[in-house]
């Protein structure tokens, strides 16, 4: 089944605590993304990866970091959390650049950051 | 900035019932895709309309593209209580990030 996973679902965590959210897809995209959704804010690009090794900020990238180093995984690491970073965190994949293909998306992970 | 705007931003209608959401845009695109997303909860793809096409149907689900208006409009055919979720549109923008911006979102809630 096509899918992209994400975990945890659920994480509550410290300030300053690092913490690493992994996301992998079996479909074998080369483009992936991650998001944050805050009420009144919407679906916010944080970074996104159009393939192994190439990674480039989104809208809100501060605080975060990401990593390609295969095709099927993109982590999203916070190195010292904050409270404003509690949020509901997607991962994303598609298949071409162009906007052509569906973009298929994670089940979401809910960060507490207290 | 946001690429879309839906609206309006929440409806209520009774099961059975016709659901009709707008949605502009800024830029010129290559195409637009509606999503759908149930409470918390990843989004799921519905739709995508070409610019080069005016209307398009998947089940119950009928979208049009006016693109000398910048506007596209999603309807859902015969509600059921199972389609209370939000639905945002996305576009993407053609430069070199190639990002699915996505709009606000209409909140459905669907009566039964």
């Amino acid at each position: 089944e096509a899918q992209v996973t994400q975990n945890p679902r659920y994480l509550i965590t410290v300030t300053g605590k690092k913490l690493t959210v992994t996301c992998s897809q079996n479909m074998n995209h080369e483009y992936m993304s991650w998001y944050r959704q805050d009420p009144g804010l919407g679906l916010r690009q944080i970074y996104y990866s159009m393939n192994v090794e190439v990674t480039d900020k989104g809208d809100v990238p501060e605080g975060y970091k990401v990593s390609r180093k295969e095709k099927r995984n993109f982590p999203l690491i916070l190195e010292s959390p904050s409270p404003n970073q509690t949020s509901l965190y997607f991962c994303a994949s598609r298949g071409g650049l162009a906007g052509l293909h569906e973009q298929y998306f994670g089940p979401g992970t809910r960060l507490t950051v207290t | 900035s946001q690429q879309g705007e839906e609206d309006p931003q929440a409806l209520s209608i009774q099961e059975g019932e016709n659901a009709t959401m707008n949605c502009s845009y800024k830029t010129s695109i290559n195409n637009l895709q509606w999503y759908r997303q149930n409470s918390g909860r990843g989004l799921v793809h519905l739709i995508l309309i070409r610019s080069n096409e005016r209307e398009k149907h998947s089940g119950r689900l009928r979208v049009t593209l006016d693109t000398s208006k910048k506007s596209s409009s999603l309807l859902i055919t015969a509600s059921r209580a199972a389609d209370t979720a939000s639905y945002f549109c996305a576009t993407i923008r053609m430069d070199s990030s190639y990002k699915l911006i996505f709009g606000s979102g209409t909140r459905l809630l669907v009566r039964p």
